[in-house]
């Protein structure tokens, strides 16, 4: 069974400083893809980053980073020098091929995150 | 262009109203999703059509009937809902089935049973 842990289920912070949302999998598969998605309260799931379970390489893109890390099955997202649009929900979500044909997506239950001006 | 548009954005119906939801993508994606997410947990997927055919059903009652008339359009069906149906529904698509690509979701239709 595929599972994803956000431990984090709320985070406050004062704009600027720096804050990492952990991740937690299990699978048994050897082939899977991790999802970082961001929800602000508009509602909208917004994709952020893939990253294949082949793929350990760590990823910055401006002032987001991405930890990889298979060894302790964890996909750990941080957000530097913290703004308050980064305010809203993080979800952490595993894909992983679930038979005939068919791909689940697993979320974890998400990190709400308040950045405080 | 990675837009999923949705409509309407808000809908509230009584238990005995039939209603539908739209959902448009103009990317090209080959798949399509459905899910419910209700307030302070994640997306719960209810159905995935691949290549226009529905290929997922998460054991969604049958007073939700989805459809897809061509690749770019995926609609849901409501019927003779629940006051617990109310939630955020969200459409998303992926350019195809696999687990390699990532969805891209459209805004949602807060959706009030009464």
């Amino acid at each position: 069974a595929q599972k994803v842990t956000q431990a984090q289920t709320e985070i406050s912070v004062v704009e600027k400083e720096d804050v990492t949302l952990d991740c937690v999998y299990e699978t048994r598969d050897t082939t899977y893809y991790l999802f970082w998605y961001k929800q602000p309260p508009s509602g909208e799931l917004v994709f952020l980053i893939r990253r294949n379970s082949f793929d350990e390489q760590n990823e910055i893109s401006g002032r987001y980073s991405w930890n990889f890390q298979k060894s302790t099955s964890s996909f750990n997202f941080t957000i530097t020098a913290s703004q308050v649009v980064d305010s809203a929900v993080y979800f952490c979500a595993l894909r992983t091929y679930s038979g005939a044909g068919s791909y689940q997506l697993t979320f974890g239950k998400g990190t709400k995150l308040s950045v405080i001006p | 262009d990675t837009e999923v548009t949705q409509t309407p954005k808000h809908l509230v119906m009584g238990m005995t109203n039939k209603k539908s939801l739209k959902c448009e993508q103009h990317m090209g994606h080959r798949a399509m999703y459905w899910y419910k997410q209700k307030a302070k947990k994640p997306p719960e997927l209810m159905f995935v059509y691949s290549y226009e055919k529905l290929s997922i059903n998460e054991s969604v009652p049958s007073r939700f009937s989805p459809e897809c008339p061509n690749s770019s359009l995926l609609n849901l069906h409501l019927h003779a809902l629940q006051p617990e149906d109310s939630a955020l529904y969200l459409c998303a698509s992926s350019q195809g089935p696999s687990e390699g690509y990532e969805q891209y979701f459209g805004p949602g239709t807060r959706l009030t049973v009464t």
